[in-house]
């Protein structure tokens, strides 16, 4: 079955820092990789989506990149901010579309 | 637009019970999805509708059931709870039917079974 894994639970780091969070999976080729934001207590907030064929993809202070041959994507927030501070789940499309698979997610606190 | 809305946002049962969600997606969307999210275990899928259909069920045991209307407005049910069942629900749309596409999701029915 697919198992899908970030980097760690959770990651502290210093305002204007660049945070880099990893996603790793196995037992799968996943067409699309997408990146959501998740603050407590509310769902998940879509970030960027990359395609299988697509090295990277950049969205302001956001970049993503996925590497299909590792089975791991690194997503990077280039001058964190406090209001940065969140959950951030990695989900891989089942390539019908009826299904996605989560990480379970890596909390990051970016310190003022 | 409207986002996605989910109700009731929180509920206290007691084991043996059943609890029904409501989930209604962003206007035009066909697909709903739901998902159990957990401390331990994230987020899990539960099933997804498109078009009143089911196209695809998560490993969860048949006290979990779902449907989806023709207005796309969508259920779940839960029967005989348990208080492993303590978890936030959600909902979540799409615009598209196929792979692809953004997941839109609700702020969650939060259940707490005691």
């Amino acid at each position: 079955s697919q198992k899908i894994e970030q980097n760690s639970e959770a990651l502290n780091i210093q305002e204007g820092k660049t945070a880099t969070l990893t996603c790793n999976y196995t037992n799968y080729s996943p067409a699309y990789l997408q990146w959501y934001r998740q603050d407590p207590g509310r769902g998940p907030v879509f970030l960027l989506l990359i395609r299988e064929n697509e090295k990277e993809k950049r969205k302001e202070r956001l970049k993503v990149t996925f590497d299909t041959t590792l089975k791991q994507s690194l997503f990077h927030i280039t001058a964190s901010q406090p209001a940065d501070s969140a959950t951030y789940l990695c989900a891989l499309d089942s390539n019908t579309g009826n299904q996605f698979y989560f990480g379970t997610g890596t909390s990051l606190t970016v310190i003022p | 637009k409207a986002g996605v809305t989910q109700t009731p946002r929180y509920l206290i049962k007691t084991r043996g019970q059943q609890v029904t969600l409501s989930c209604s997606p962003i206007s035009g969307h066909r697909s709903v999805s739901w998902y159990q999210q957990t401390p331990g275990q994230g987020l899990q899928f539960l099933f997804e509708y498109f078009s009143e259909t089911q196209r695809n069920k998560g490993n969860f045991p048949g006290r979990f059931s779902g449907r989806q209307f023709s207005n796309s407005r969508s259920e779940m049910n839960v029967s005989t709870l348990e208080l492993g069942d303590s978890a936030l629900y959600l909902c979540a749309s799409r615009g598209s039917g196929g792979a692809g596409g953004e997941l839109f999701f609700g702020e969650g029915s939060r259940l707490t079974v005691l």
